[in-house]
């Protein structure tokens, strides 16, 4: 089982909509979980972290987390075409240091 | 500098020859990051430096990879008889610290290509 699993897409939606991405990790001490997009031939750049319980917003983005289930999501409301990358998932463990990423989520917003 | 930058952004190489990558972190992060990313495939941890402690090298694929900081400012990760599997993008990235939260801001890259 990988450590950060995410399901590798591509999800499409429309534009205006809602995009759903997932992301569980096997790694019960895991502290802090981020949110990275990736264009394509960039580098990644952060979108946002959670190491609460529940939900945290920042503008048109959502993530949520559940450590019970192992499970953190991002959800994009209002998806817009400038939106269309690719949505790495990111752990990081209770001693800090390293991130753990997934193999990334690819999303495409169509207009 | 405004951000974290590494060079050379492109390398080709031939198969067994030895390369040098750079990274200068952005000034006053403590803590360097390298990863490498294959072609379609997320991220995979080398290594880390966090101050003057050890580094952690847990990730690092085989003993042809080393890498190495000065104090708190630049780092070189260096591949020794480089192989084609050695393909890929190797990614640095900075933080203020290693704490949970603290964000890692990451460079460029540097492209390198294995012939």
């Amino acid at each position: 089982q990988k450590e950060v699993e995410q399901n590798s897409g591509p999800l499409s939606v429309p534009e205006g909509a809602i995009a759903s991405l997932n992301c569980t990790y096997s790694d019960r001490g895991s502290q802090s979980f981020f949110w990275y997009r990736q264009y394509s031939g960039k580098s990644p750049e952060l979108i946002m972290f959670i190491y609460s319980n529940g939900d945290k917003e920042d503008g048109r983005f959502t993530a949520q987390l559940n450590k019970a289930s192992q499970y953190v999501s991002l959800l994009i409301r209002d998806s817009q075409p400038s939106d269309s990358a690719t949505y790495l998932c990111a752990v990081r463990g209770n001693q800090g240091g390293k991130l753990i990423f997934g193999q990334g989520t690819e999303l495409s917003v169509k207009p | 500098g405004a951000g974290v930058s590494q060079s050379p952004s492109n390398k080709v190489t031939e198969k067994g020859k030895d390369v040098e990558l750079r990274c200068d972190p952005i000034s006053g992060h403590t803590a360097l990051y390298w990863y490498r990313q294959r072609l379609g495939q997320g991220l995979e941890f080398l290594i880390y430096f966090q101050g003057n402690s050890a580094p952690d090298k847990s990730g690092l694929p085989s003993d042809r990879f080393s890498a190495e900081r000065t104090g708190e400012s630049v780092s070189t990760l260096t591949i020794q008889r480089t192989q084609q599997e050695d393909s890929a993008v190797y990614l640095c990235a900075s933080s203020f610290g290693s704490r949970g939260t603290d964000t890692q801001y990451f460079g460029p890259g540097t492209r390198l290509t294995v012939l």
